[in-house]
C-alpha cells in the first residue's frame, strides 16, 4: 500500500456520461498529481494541485477537471465521455513541489471503461 | 512529438546478469531523470533520480548514468533478479514540477 488511494477501482460507463475519479493522497502531502495511461501510452500528465491551488497544467482535455479540496483530496471530472477516454487514470502525490528529484507516490490507479 | 523516447518496448534478460534499459530526450531544459518501475495492476514506484549536474548516480544494484551531450540516459540494474521483472518507465522534468514520461520498457527477467 503507497498510501495514496484511489476509487474506484474500476468504473464502466457509457458514451456521453460523467464520471468523477477521487484520490487522497499520503498522509502530509500537499501536492497531488493525475496522470493518464492509455493503451500502449505512457504516462500522460494531466494536471497538479499543490494545496488546494492549480499548480501546473498537461494535455488535459476541456471535457476534463479537476480540483483539490480543503482536505487535500482531489477529484477528478471527466464528461461527455468518449470511447477513446477508456484509459488508467493514476493520482500521484508528494510532500512539496517541486518534487522531481525524488518522485511522486502513485496510486494503483483507476480503469476506466467507456463503451 | 515524444520528449522522452523509450525505443526497446521490451527486453528480456538472464538471472544474474546485467538490464541495460536506455532512454532519450529531447528536451534541453530537462534538469532532473526519474526512472520509476511498474507492476501490473500496480502504480508506479519511484527507483532513482540523476539531476542534470551529474553523469551517474547509484543505488544498490541500480545505477543511472547520464550523457548530457547526447541527451541520453540509461538505467543499468546489477545482477537482475525475477522480481525485477516489470515495466519501466523514464521520466524527466523541467523547472516548474511537470514530469514527461517515457512510454516503458518491459523488462523480463529469466531464471
Amino acid at each position: 500500500d503507497s498510501g495514496v488511494t484511489q476509487t474506484p477501482k474500476h468504473l464502466i460507463t457509457a458514451t456521453g456520461q460523467r464520471v468523477t475519479l477521487r484520490c487522497s493522497p499520503r498522509s502530509g502531502d500537499l501536492s497531488v498529481y493525475w496522470y493518464q495511461q492509455s493503451l500502449d501510452q505512457g504516462l500522460q500528465f494531466l494536471i497538479q494541485y499543490y494545496n488546494g491551488e492549480e499548480r501546473a497544467k498537461g494535455n488535459i482535455l476541456e471535457r476534463f477537471s479537476a480540483q483539490q479540496f480543503p482536505d487535500l483530496h482531489s477529484e477528478l471530472n471527466l464528461s461527455s465521455l468518449e470511447l477513446g477516454d477508456s484509459a488508467l487514470y493514476f493520482c500521484a502525490s508528494s510532500v512539496d513541489s517541486p518534487a522531481r528529484n525524488y518522485g511522486y507516490t502513485f496510486g494503483s490507479g483507476t480503469r476506466l471503461t467507456v463503451v | 512529438d515524444q520528449q522522452v523516447k523509450q525505443n526497446s518496448p521490451s527486453l528480456s534478460v538472464q538471472e544474474g546478469r546485467i538490464s541495460i534499459l536506455n532512454c532519450d530526450y529531447t528536451n534541453s531544459m530537462f534538469d532532473y531523470f526519474l526512472w520509476y518501475k511498474k507492476y501490473p495492476a500496480e502504480g508506479p514506484t519511484f527507483l532513482i533520480s540523476i539531476s542534470s549536474i551529474k553523469d551517474k548516480n547509484e543505488d544498490g544494484r541500480f545505477t543511472v548514468f547520464l550523457n548530457k551531450s547526447a541527451k541520453h540516459l540509461s538505467l543499468h540494474i546489477v545482477p537482475s533478479q525475477p522480481g525485477d521483472s516489470a515495466v519501466y518507465f523514464c521520466a524527466a522534468s523541467e523547472i516548474g514540477d511537470k514530469v514527461i514520461f517515457g512510454p516503458g520498457t518491459s523488462l523480463s527477467v529469466i531464471p
